[in-house]
């Protein structure tokens, strides 16, 4: 496809169980985010990807929080044990290079997570 | 670490009157600044973005953010607002260092135009 694509776009799941989003970037970028939008707190950053590693991962909120990237192109964020805080809309995006400033970001519509 | 701080959660001004949305950043030498927008049920995209040495930025859809280095501001404005900028707008911040390119969103700003 053309743009990022992100799935699935809603997910409902019963707190405790785990569950898998998945973010497909624009083919050739090599850079790779993953965020959160919860009402009222804006777009929080939880990880980064260039290419298959993860230079910084200090936005995952906690332990059962855990992203990889496979092939430089698809990601999968994992939260397990879910609770009723992880409830929000995960973005993905993703740029052509590492350096957000000449190369934009492209952002998927989102998953939404709600957890019950 | 860097941060903006978007003032105000809601905006609503009448269509044809200028919109004001305001975003202050913190002090950091070269501030890279931008403004993203999220329609209803798209994506997030770019607006603008700030380029060293300029005081006035010109975005798409007749945006425009001043960059104010005394006041450490990157407001965002338009003259004559239409029904279809009604969206959230998000002032953005990347850091500065290599390795540390992601960009840090402000809480948002949800612009509504009232006919």
């Amino acid at each position: 496809g053309a743009g990022v694509s992100q799935s699935p776009s809603n997910k409902v799941t019963e707190k405790g169980k785990d569950v898998e989003l998945r973010c497909d970037p624009i083919s050739g970028h090599t850079a790779l985010y993953w965020y959160r939008q919860s009402l009222g707190q804006g777009l929080e950053f939880l990880i980064y990807f260039q290419g298959n590693s993860a230079p910084d991962k200090s936005g995952l909120p906690s332990d059962r929080f855990s992203a990889e990237r496979t092939g430089g192109s698809v990601s999968t964020l994992t939260i397990q044990r879910t609770q009723q805080e992880d409830s929000a809309v995960y973005l993905c995006a993703s740029s052509l290079l590492r350096d957000s400033y000449n190369s934009p970001l492209h952002f998927g519509n989102g998953t939404r997570l709600t957890v019950t | 670490a860097q941060s903006v701080t978007q003032l105000g959660s809601h905006v609503s001004v009448s269509e044809g009157a200028l919109v004001l949305l305001r975003c202050n950043y913190s002090s950091s030498v070269p501030p890279y600044l931008f403004w993203y927008v999220q329609y209803p049920n798209q994506g997030l995209q770019l607006l603008l973005k700030y380029t060293t040495g300029a005081t006035l930025v010109k975005g798409i859809n007749g945006f425009e953010a001043e960059f104010k280095k005394s006041e450490t501001s990157f407001h965002l404005t338009k003259p004559s607002a239409h029904m279809s900028d009604a969206a959230e707008y998000f002032c953005a911040v990347m850091g500065a260092n290599f390795g540390n390119e992601k960009l840090t969103f402000g809480t948002g700003t949800r612009l509504t135009i009232i006919p």
